[in-house]
This record gives C-alpha cells, sequence and structure tokens, in this order.
C-alpha cells in the first residue's frame, strides 16, 4: 500500500469554485511532488517542493497554487479552473538530497478532479 | 530537455510468456532509470530501478537492463501472470528528481 495519502479521491468543482488538494506522508521524506495525468497519457510534473520550499514550477498556470505547510503535508489550491483541468492529480514523495538525484519517488493514488 | 520513447505502445501475451518493454533517452546527463506499473484506477507503483553505474538488476520475475552507452534501458518480466497486465512507465531521471515519463505501454496477460 502507498504511504502517501492524497484527499479527495474524487472531486467534481464548477469554474468560479475554489477547491484544495490535500497529500500527506509520514515517511519523513523532504520533497514533495504534484504531477498531473490526462486520459491514457503519462504524468507531467507540475511542481517539487524541496525542505518545504518551492523549487521547480514547470510553468503551471497561476490557477494552481501549491503550498507546503509542513514537511509532511503538500496541499494543491484551485482556482477558476477550465473543463480541459479535469485529470488525475497526483501527489509523490521522496528523500531529498543536494542534487535529488536518484531518490526514489513514491506516488499516492492520486485525486480525479472533474471541472464542470 | 530530455526526450523519451518506449516502445511497444501495446503488448499481448499468453500467461507464462515473456515481456519486453524499451525505452530510449536522449539525455547523456541521466543517471536514474525505473520502471513504474500503473493499474486502473491507481496511482504508478515503483516495481523496479537501476542507478547508471549498474547494468543490470533483477528482483525474481522482474528485471531492467541499461545500455547507457545506447541511452536505452529495458524492462523484462518473465513468467507472466494476469496480474502483471498494467501500463508500465519508464521515467528516467536526472538532477533534481525531474522524471520524465515515457508515453506509457499496455501490456495485457491472456490466461
Amino acid at each position: 500500500d502507498t504511504e502517501v495519502t492524497q484527499t479527495p479521491k474524487h472531486l467534481v468543482m464548477g469554474m468560479t469554485n475554489k477547491k484544495s488538494l490535500k497529500c500527506e506522508q509520514h515517511m519523513g521524506h523532504r520533497a514533495m511532488y504534484w504531477y498531473k495525468q490526462k486520459a491514457k497519457k503519462p504524468p507531467e510534473l507540475m511542481f517539487v517542493y524541496s525542505y518545504e520550499k518551492l523549487s521547480i514550477n514547470e510553468s503551471v498556470p497561476s490557477r494552481f497554487s501549491p503550498e507546503c505547510p509542513n514537511s509532511s503535508l503538500l496541499n494543491l489550491h484551485l482556482h477558476a479552473l477550465q473543463p480541459e483541468d479535469s485529470a488525475l492529480y497526483l501527489c509523490a514523495s521522496s528523500q531529498a538530497s543536494q542534487t535529488h538525484s536518484g531518490n526514489t519517488i513514491y506516488f499516492g493514488e492520486g485525486s480525479w478532479l472533474t471541472v464542470v | 530537455g530530455e526526450n523519451v520513447e518506449q516502445h511497444p505502445s501495446t503488448l499481448s501475451v499468453q500467461e507464462g510468456d515473456s515481456a519486453v518493454i524499451k525505452c530510449t533517452y536522449s539525455d547523456s546527463a541521466s543517471n536514474y532509470f525505473p520502471w513504474y506499473k500503473q493499474e486502473l484506477g491507481k496511482g504508478p507503483q515503483l516495481i523496479i530501478d537501476i542507478r547508471s553505474n549498474v547494468g543490470e538488476k533483477k528482483d525474481q520475475r522482474i528485471a531492467v537492463t541499461l545500455n547507457k552507452t545506447a541511452k536505452h534501458f529495458s524492462l523484462h518480466i518473465t513468467e507472466t501472470q494476469p496480474e502483471d497486465s498494467a501500463v508500465y512507465f519508464c521515467a528516467p531521471g536526472g538532477g533534481y528528481n525531474k522524471l520524465i515519463f515515457g508515453a506509457g505501454t499496455r501490456l495485457a496477460v491472456h490466461p
């Protein structure tokens, strides 16, 4: 079983709503990630946090706003989304190192988001 | 940036047969080579990985081989079982764990 927990598993929201996706891990990992996966496509990296600081933003639109309140939690705040943002949003975590290279990344089960 | 190609896109085998999936990458700086399995409705699960200083790694029915010179690595599954049916992704990575996923291979194992 994955040790990365995501809530909610399913979310339906309107284009004017504000909602949040939540992610939690208790493996002591200091790097956390958000990925987006469209149907029948591979996961695509959105954000990387290292030691609670945002280290990578893959040019994600500002309607997606990540937040890392502490080393175990990662949130993704959603506002004014479009129907094309409907996808599976995956949270992941790994050990962090100076180069962050070659550390195993563990994924959660994802949050299915539908924007109507 | 990294360009990753994964073949085949679909693979159908009979139970007990072997399956091989190949991943080709472009970034010579990549030094970490994982394979993920994703079952329907679930997140990707790491099944095996290899680092650039090793040519082959085996874990029971699963093995990964790496050819850094040719920039490709392969997943080998022997004695396939129906529960091996899933989508498999390669995701070569380098600095900052920036994994770039291949397009995926849908494996179907028929009883």
